[in-house]
């Protein structure tokens, strides 16, 4: 089955702590996203790459990285400089960048205790 | 700045029509889309407008009006299984994937 995975579903760190958060698709798609979701607001762009060894800021950067080693996977690492990793993350991905639909993992739910 | 409103929440009967609406102000639009996520889960793709008018896919249609900066999600013969939260979101344009979202629409279905 093709699709995009996340995991895991549930994470728990310390503060202070980075975590990496996995993503990986087998749709053979170009483009993948991060987002962020926190109650009662819409989704945040993290990060985004269009191609492998390349990837772009989105809104809110700061305290995140990522790497795109590979063209089916894009983690994400929530550094100790974020303030607030409390989160929903989720991964997306589209065929193309810039023109087409773009598709969501499961997501992972981070909690910093 | 980049707006899109949407109401927080709505409540609508098992069986009936709902209609939920979208607004946007944007610096540039390329289409305008809607995902339906169930709480904890996914955001999956509902529909997809870049040119005015409505597009209807089963008991789902979207409609848009780029001159208005308006769109809405209609949901006919409602099942309980509707009951999600619905999201807006705006791509800015074709040299860029960023999409815009709204803070998206609670629904609950009731008996």
């Amino acid at each position: 089955d093709g699709g995009i995975t996340q995991s895991p579903k549930y994470l728990f760190r310390k503060e202070g702590q980075n975590v990496t958060l996995s993503c990986e698709q087998n749709l053979n798609h170009d483009a993948m996203y991060w987002y962020r979701q926190d109650p009662g607001q819409g989704l945040r762009l993290i990060y985004y790459s269009q191609i492998v060894n390349d990837f772009q800021k989105g809104d809110i950067a700061e305290g995140y990285s990522v790497s795109r080693e590979k063209k089916e996977s894009f983690p994400l690492t929530v550094t100790s400089a974020q303030k607030n990793p409390t989160a929903f993350y989720l991964c997306a991905s589209s065929i193309l960048p810039g023109g087409d639909t773009q598709y969501f993992g499961p997501g992972t739910r981070l909690t910093v205790l | 700045g980049q707006n899109i409103d949407q109401p927080t929440e709505m409540t609508a009967t098992e069986g009936a029509i709902v209609q939920i609406n979208c607004t946007y102000q944007t610096s540039g639009f390329n289409g305008l889309f809607w995902y339906q996520q169930h709480a904890g889960e996914a955001p999956t793709f509902l529909s997809y407008n870049v040119l005015d008018g409505l597009e209807e896919k089963g008991r789902f249609s979207s409609f848009l009006s780029r001159s208005k900066g308006y769109s809405y999600l209609l949901l006919k013969e409602l099942q309980m299984k509707d009951s999600a939260s619905y999201l807006c979101a705006v791509r800015l344009s074709n040299n860029t994937d960023k999409l815009i979202f709204g803070t998206g629409t609670r629904l609950q279905v009731f008996p």
